[in-house]
């Protein structure tokens, strides 16, 4: 699975939109881009994921560059609830096993 | 909405004991997983499941380590001889099908603490 950077930290005032960035330059054509976090070690809570196009859910937005190198989440409305570390992930589409490989992810302080 | 399930939410033990850890998988998820995370590090893969087998291991999960599905509902953990390096936060993760789109969920996770 291609490996993704993330800043360690971030922050963002509550209301605002949060962007958190994600690099994955060795990306093949068949990985996808996933995002989970994680609040205060609970268990990790799917967020999105896509491949080539943007997607928005409920809880936020993927954009994901046109050369598929990188990628934002973007929350639209940061509450103090959305603190918690972010991982970007990306999994080969084709594997069965579908494990998981975290790395240290974004740490998200939103502030009031 | 359905969820993953972990019981004990904390467990202790002295080291050298054999402890279980179980989990509920969501209804009609084929794929199971167990992740560790210990305190301050990331979260690591431990092993996945399939038709009751193991379809993948990490080296971090050796002989010490075993899992089950003993019935249609329970997915269990079992770590033999405890060690102190052990103790983490154990998730368990359910997965409807092999689908790459398909959405893997995850428990709230079993604090263990080996003294």
């Amino acid at each position: 699975d291609a490996k993704t950077t993330q800043p360690t930290s971030m922050d963002c005032a509550e209301g605002r939109a949060a962007n958190l960035p994600c690099n994955h330059s060795t990306i093949s054509g068949n990985e996808y881009v996933y995002w989970y976090r994680q609040i205060h070690s609970q268990g990790p809570q799917y967020i999105i994921h896509g491949l080539k196009n943007n997607e928005t859910n409920e809880m936020a937005s993927l954009i994901i560059t046109e050369d598929r190198k990188s990628s934002t989440l973007i929350l639209p409305h940061a509450t103090l609830r959305d603190t918690a570390v972010y991982y970007c992930i990306v999994r080969v589409g084709s594997s069965n096993t579908g494990k998981l490989i975290f790395g240290q992810g974004t740490t998200l302080q939103v502030k009031p | 909405e359905p969820e993953v399930t972990q019981t004990p939410s904390h467990q202790v033990t002295q080291m050298g004991q054999e402890v279980i850890l179980r989990c509920v998988p969501i209804s009609n998820h084929l794929y199971f997983y167990w992740y560790r995370q210990i305190l301050g590090q990331k979260v690591e893969f431990l092993v996945s499941f399939y038709n009751n087998e193991i379809s993948e291991k990490s080296e971090i999960f050796d002989d010490q380590f075993s899992v089950e599905r003993p019935d249609g509902s329970n997915f269990t953990l079992k770590i033999r001889s405890t060690k102190l390096e052990d103790s983490a936060m154990y998730f368990c993760a359910s997965r409807a099908s092999g689908a790459i789109t398909d959405t893997q969920y995850f428990g709230p996770g079993t604090r263990l603490t080996v003294l």
